[in-house]
C-alpha cells in the first residue's frame, strides 16, 4: 500500500510479557516517528529516526522501550516487561523529510497490557 | 507543561454552519503548525498547514488563521458536514525537519443533523 503500515493492528499482553511493534513507513520518506497515545490524550512523541539514525530518543518513558530503524526502512518498537500504564495506542509516522515537516500517520497498534 | 493547547475538549455544531476550532501555543520558536482529523479507530490524519510566514491558509471548506502575536491559531471548517464528526489535534513544530511535531490533546466535534 502508499501508506504507512503498522502491525500489529491489536495486542494483548500479559503484565511482564515483552512486545514487539512493527512500523512499515511510505517508501521513499526518511523520517520516521513513533508516538504514543493514551485515551482521551493528544499524541506524544517518543522517538524520531533520520534514515538509520536514532535522532532523538527524549520521549521514551522508560529503559523498557526501545526502538531501532536498522536499514533506514522498517522500524520496530519494542517494550520489555510491559506494565498496565504503557496501554495506549502506538503510532507510526513518517515525512519526506525535507523542508517543513508535515508527518504522515499509520493506524496505529492498539496494546492492551492485562 | 503543555506547549499546544485545545481548551475546548468538545464542540457541537449544526450542520451547515461554520465550525471554528481554537488552539494556543507557548513557544515562540514554533513557526510550522499543522491540523489532524482523527476518525475512531484509525491513525490521525493531515488536514491542513501553515507556516509563521503566512497568517492564513485556505484548502476547499478548510481554513487556517495564525495569530502569531497572540499564539494563536483557528481551523474554520464551513459549511460543516457529518462527514466532519472526529477529534481534531492541533500541533506545532520548529519547522525543521528534525524537529518533533508536538501535538494538543484534541478536540472532538460534533455536527448535528
Amino acid at each position: 500500500g502508499a501508506g504507512v503500515s503498522q502491525s500489529p493492528r491489536y495486542k494483548v499482553a500479559k503484565r511482564g510479557q515483552d512486545v514487539a511493534l512493527r512500523c512499515d513507513p511510505i517508501s521513499g520518506h526518511v523520517s520516521l516517528f513513533w508516538y504514543q497515545q493514551a485515551l482521551g490524550q493528544g499524541p506524544e512523541f517518543l522517538t524520531y529516526f533520520q534514515n538509520e539514525a536514532q535522532l532523538d530518543k527524549s520521549g521514551l518513558p522508560s529503559d523498557r522501550f526501545f526502538a531501532e530503524r536498522p536499514e533506514g526502512s522498517v522500524s520496530t518498537l519494542k517494550i520489555q516487561r510491559t506494565q498496565q500504564e504503557d496501554s495506549a495506542v502506538y503510532l507510526c509516522a513518517s515525512s519526506p523529510g525535507q523542508g517543513y515537516n508535515t508527518i504522515y500517520f499509520g493506524e496505529g497498534s492498539w496494546l492492551t497490557v492485562v | 507543561d503543555q506547549q499546544v493547547k485545545q481548551n475546548s475538549p468538545s464542540l457541537s455544531v449544526q450542520e451547515g454552519r461554520i465550525s471554528i476550532l481554537n488552539c494556543d501555543y507557548t513557544n515562540s520558536m514554533f513557526d510550522y503548525f499543522l491540523w489532524y482529523k482523527k476518525y475512531p479507530a484509525e491513525g490521525p490524519t493531515f488536514l491542513i498547514s501553515i507556516s509563521s510566514i503566512k497568517d492564513k491558509n485556505e484548502d476547499g471548506r478548510f481554513t487556517v488563521f495564525l495569530n502569531k502575536s497572540a499564539k494563536h491559531l483557528s481551523l474554520h471548517i464551513v459549511p460543516s458536514q457529518p462527514g466532519d464528526s472526529a477529534v481534531y489535534f492541533c500541533a506545532a513544530s520548529g519547522g525543521n525537519r528534525d524537529d518533533k511535531i508536538i501535538f494538543g490533546k484534541g478536540t472532538r466535534l460534533h455536527i448535528l443533523p
